[in-house]
């Protein structure tokens, strides 16, 4: 089956460095996104790994390890507005542009 | 340029109705997908249509449906209403290949009663 396992929730303080994990393990592999959602609003895209390696994206960065099935999400100089739900996603190859979403991690920004 | 417009934005059904949500995609996006979005399961895969055909299909029952007209506007039917079909649909939009991201409409909320 497929499997995106993400934790649940995190929390950090204004102007920390969070990093938020992905772990999957899907039947192909055509891509990792990482989306961002507000409560209440729609998902809106962070990045997109195809490639190992980090791509980074003024204070926020993802990396992808194909070998190991992981990505994380790396958020620097956090700021209140950054408190959101992170959805981890896999696209798989051969199924069009469908994405598998794992549960989303909760990340609190406390000042 | 507009984003993702999804119709009504709020729903309330009794259980055995049918209800049809509607997705306007970003001018240009010829591919429109739809997701159910549920506090216990997060976001799962429902539909794909890349001019006006069905590319992909995830694994709900056949009670849920959808459609795509020539102008790339989707629509989805839910027949026969169960309780477990609370839940927010969203539609997400892109120009369909397959390493573009999905742009994804605020969602229709609906409460089945």
């Amino acid at each position: 089956g497929q499997n995106i396992d993400q934790p649940t929730e995190m929390t950090a303080t204004e102007g920390a460095i969070v990093q938020i994990n992905c772990t999957y393990q899907t039947s192909g592999f055509n891509g990792l996104f990482w989306y961002q959602q507000h409560a209440g609003e729609a998902p809106t895209f962070l990045s997109y790994n195809v490639l190992d390696g980090l791509e980074e994206k003024g204070r926020f960065s993802s990396f992808l390890s194909r070998s190991k099935g992981y990505s994380y999400l790396l958020l620097k100089e956090l700021q209140m507005k950054d408190s959101a739900s992170y959805l981890c996603a896999v696209r798989r190859t051969q199924a069009g542009t469908a994405l598998i979403f794992g549960k989303g991690t909760t990340l609190s920004v406390s000042s | 340029k507009a984003g993702v417009t999804q119709t009504p934005r709020y729903l309330i059904k009794t259980r055995g109705q049918q209800v049809t949500l509607s997705c306007s995609p970003i001018s240009g996006h010829r591919s429109v997908s739809w997701y159910q979005q549920t506090p216990g399961q997060g976001l799962q895969f429902l539909f794909e249509y890349f001019s006006e055909t069905q590319r992909n299909k995830g694994n709900f029952p056949g009670r849920f449906s959808g459609r795509q007209f020539s102008n790339s506007r989707s629509e989805m039917n839910v027949s026969t209403l169960e309780l477990g079909d609370s839940a927010l649909y969203l539609c997400a939009s892109s120009r369909g290949a397959l390493n573009e991201k999905l742009f994804f409409g605020s969602g229709t909320q609906l409460s089945v009663l």
